[in-house]
């Protein structure tokens, strides 16, 4: 299957840990990709291949992956990370790209 | 710095055509595989096509295999789409991104289909 599961919401307190996950048959083989995307913005890479952050993002966002699961985790939360999540991944298609269906994540 | 500009949207009816553009500068167009991605407003990302480097590999997805073309152009570092037949559901704003990672996102041109 080439689907990606992903939890509807999320919430977090101000400073404390967040763990939100990205599950599919086709993440045994691939690493996941992460996307943060905040109200009226274009969807942001945050991490991707093997927990790799691009420049800008903060250190407090790192992934992971362990059999058909992929998760974020943000330690530390702040207000800004409040946004909707997106996971996804290239299938073994090579020529495809599946989006799991996005984790709104609130800080309270 | 990276930019990608989509332009092209706007109101189509259904069973119509529209030509959607995405115009790429501070890199090597010709290094990366280029990629459109939709959202309905409210609603999750839902990608749609994407072309190799070299133009050689497309890839569709089965909600729009048969009406949609992407394309590419290296003399304008222009990313294209396609869109006939377009369908109500169609409607959403319509991103170009770079890379297989989708490591650089334009801001999206809304498409809305209505009669």
């Amino acid at each position: 299957s080439s689907e990606l599961t992903q939890d509807p919401a999320a919430s977090v307190a101000l400073g404390q840990t967040v763990i939100i996950t990205c599950q599919g048959d086709g993440l045994r083989d691939s690493f996941a990709n992460w996307y943060q995307q905040k109200p009226g913005q274009a969807p942001r890479l945050v991490i991707y291949g093997k927990n790799i952050r691009p420049s800008g993002i903060p250190d407090r966002f790192s992934g992971s992956n362990s059999g058909d699961t992929a998760s974020l985790t943000i330690i530390e939360a702040r207000a800004e990370d409040e946004a909707d999540y997106y996971c996804n991944f290239r299938d073994s298609s090579g020529n495809r790209l599946v989006f799991g269906g996005g984790t709104k994540l609130t800080v309270l | 710095e990276v930019y990608l500009v989509e332009s092209g949207g706007g109101l189509v009816q259904p069973g119509g055509s529209l030509r959607l553009s995405c115009v790429v500068s501070g890199f090597t167009f010709d290094h990366y595989a280029m990629h459109w991605v939709r959202q309905v407003p409210g609603r999750g990302l839902e990608w749609v096509a994407s072309v190799s480097w070299n133009s050689v590999s497309l890839g569709y997805a089965d909600s729009v295999k048969g009406r949609f073309t992407i394309s590419r152009d290296s003399a304008t570092n222009s990313l294209y789409l396609q869109m006939n037949s377009v369908r109500t559901d169609d409607t959403a704003f319509y991103y170009c991104a770079r890379g297989w990672e989708l490591f650089f996102w334009g801001q999206g041109t809304l498409v809305t289909v209505s009669s």
